[in-house]
């Protein structure tokens, strides 16, 4: 499986944007860039995906990298709900390869 | 909507002794997945199930076992449970094993000692 990096731990003021790392310098060209957040307690949600183009949703929005080596998840104003565990995953279209959640990137939201 | 629905949300085992976690989906989704997360680390796959009537291993298989008798259940059995299996189970289902985002359930807290 192609392996992400993420970095352990980040922290963000309230209302300020964040942007969350990662590095997948093995991506294959089947590989799309996912994200699940964890909020405390519970289990992963989705929170968005892309291919190459840059995406957006309610949620956040998602930068690649030209060379698809590198990803940024944006939260545009971050809130203490955001305050979670956010993973990286690289998922294969083209077979059927299971999600595989790496240690991901605590994100810590202070008020 | 109900999504996913696992059962138990928790329970304190005796070593040696056997327990099924049951998962339900309700959106008629193929694939389904069973992970576990120990305390302060990410998820880990234990099974999976690409459709009905068929499973393949994940990341940390011994000692479990899955069955999937049809398209809304995935239960998740533990023959013989040791401290180690100790932790969070999460089952999660998607559209396909290739497509889809996962949706998951709330988790079910085992203990074994």
């Amino acid at each position: 499986d192609a392996k992400t990096t993420q970095p352990n731990s980040m922290e963000s003021n309230e209302e300020e944007p964040v942007h969350l790392p990662c590095n997948h310098s093995t991506i294959s060209g089947t590989d799309y860039i996912h994200w699940y957040r964890q909020l405390p307690s519970q289990g992963p949600e989705y929170v968005i995906h892309g291919l190459t183009s840059n995406v957006n949703n309610r949620m956040a929005s998602l930068a690649i990298a030209e060379d698809r080596k590198s990803s940024t998840l944006i939260l545009h104003r971050a809130t203490l709900r955001d305050a979670a565990v956010y993973y990286c995953i690289l998922r294969d279209y083209s077979g059927n390869t299971p999600l595989v959640f790496g240690k991901g990137t605590r994100l810590s939201v202070i008020a | 909507t109900a999504g996913i629905t696992q059962a138990p949300t928790s329970q304190i085992l005796a070593a040696g002794r056997s327990m099924t976690l049951r998962c339900t989906q309700d959106m008629r989704h193929n694939a389904m997945y069973w992970y576990r997360q120990d305390l302060g680390l990410g998820l880990r796959l234990i099974h999976y199930s690409n459709t009905a009537g068929t499973t393949g291993k994940g990341e940390v298989p011994d000692g479990y076992s899955v069955s999937r008798a049809n398209t809304d259940d995935f239960p998740l059995t533990l023959a013989s449970a040791v401290p180690s299996q100790t932790s969070v189970y999460f089952c999660a289902s998607s559209l396909g094993v290739g497509t889809g985002e996962l949706f998951f359930g709330e988790g079910s807290r085992l203990t074994v000692l």
